[in-house]
């Protein structure tokens, strides 16, 4: 049974930062490409950021990209999300999700974790 | 970025009812669009890849059409199971977008 587990999550004062990680099994790792979405409360999904199988090709949204950085161990089958210079506008749920093979399509995803940056 | 618009935002519908959700993208995805169904607290499930590809295990009353710019998602006899948020999602490009999302609520 494909299993995707967050942890990590909390309060967090605006610029400061914060680690989510994402423990994954029941699934060859390394043969997906992996991925963090968010929800900020009462709103829609957004995807966050994106890494390939091999960790080759990393891609970010706009609006996190040069304070989020994605990354992932095979040898732990865990994938990360290091979120610095927090704001206000970045609490949300954050999702790890796997993509299918060979599109960015969310097939399976974790059960959320909270993420609220506040003074 | 590609924009994705979903319509309407909200949908009352009784059981029974055939409920047709709509996503238009900014600009043609060809058929790279999935739909997601989200339930409060929970996490989103993959229905639709592909516009019209179905998941595994995904009831035979879902289904979804379209190309370019236009896709519908179909439920055609709305169940009590239903009742949710559903999603469109774009992946034309590495830089996935989504739909403000359609929430279909009990008449």
């Amino acid at each position: 049974e494909v299993q995707l587990v967050e942890s990590g999550g909390g309060l967090v004062k605006p610029g400061g930062s914060l680690r989510l990680s994402c423990a994954a099994s029941g699934f060859t790792f390394t043969s997906y490409s992996m991925n963090w979405v968010r929800q900020a409360p009462g709103k829609g999904l957004e995807w966050v950021s994106s890494i390939s199988s091999s960790s080759s090709y990393i891609y970010y949204a706009d609006s996190v990209r040069g304070r989020f950085t994605i990354s992932r161990d095979t040898a732990k089958n865990s994938l990360y999300l290091q979120m610095n210079s927090l704001r206000a506008d970045d609490t949300a749920v954050y999702y790890c999700a796997r993509a299918v093979a060979g599109a960015t399509v969310f097939d399976y995803w974790g059960q959320g974790g909270l993420v609220t940056v506040s003074s | 970025d590609i924009q994705m618009t979903q319509s309407p935002s909200t949908l009352s519908a009784s059981v029974g009812d055939r409920v047709t959700i709509t996503c238009r993208a900014s600009q043609s995805i060809s058929s790279w669009l999935a739909w997601y169904q989200q339930k409060p607290g929970k996490a989103p499930k993959l229905l639709i890849s592909k516009a019209s590809s179905l998941e595994s295990g995904v009831p035979s009353r879902f289904s979804g059409s379209g190309s370019g710019t236009e896709f519908t998602l179909t439920i055609s006899s709305l169940q009590p199971d239903d009742f949710a948020t559903y999603y469109c999602q774009q992946y034309n490009s590495y830089f996935v977008t989504f739909g403000g999302g359609t929430k279909v609520e009990i008449k």
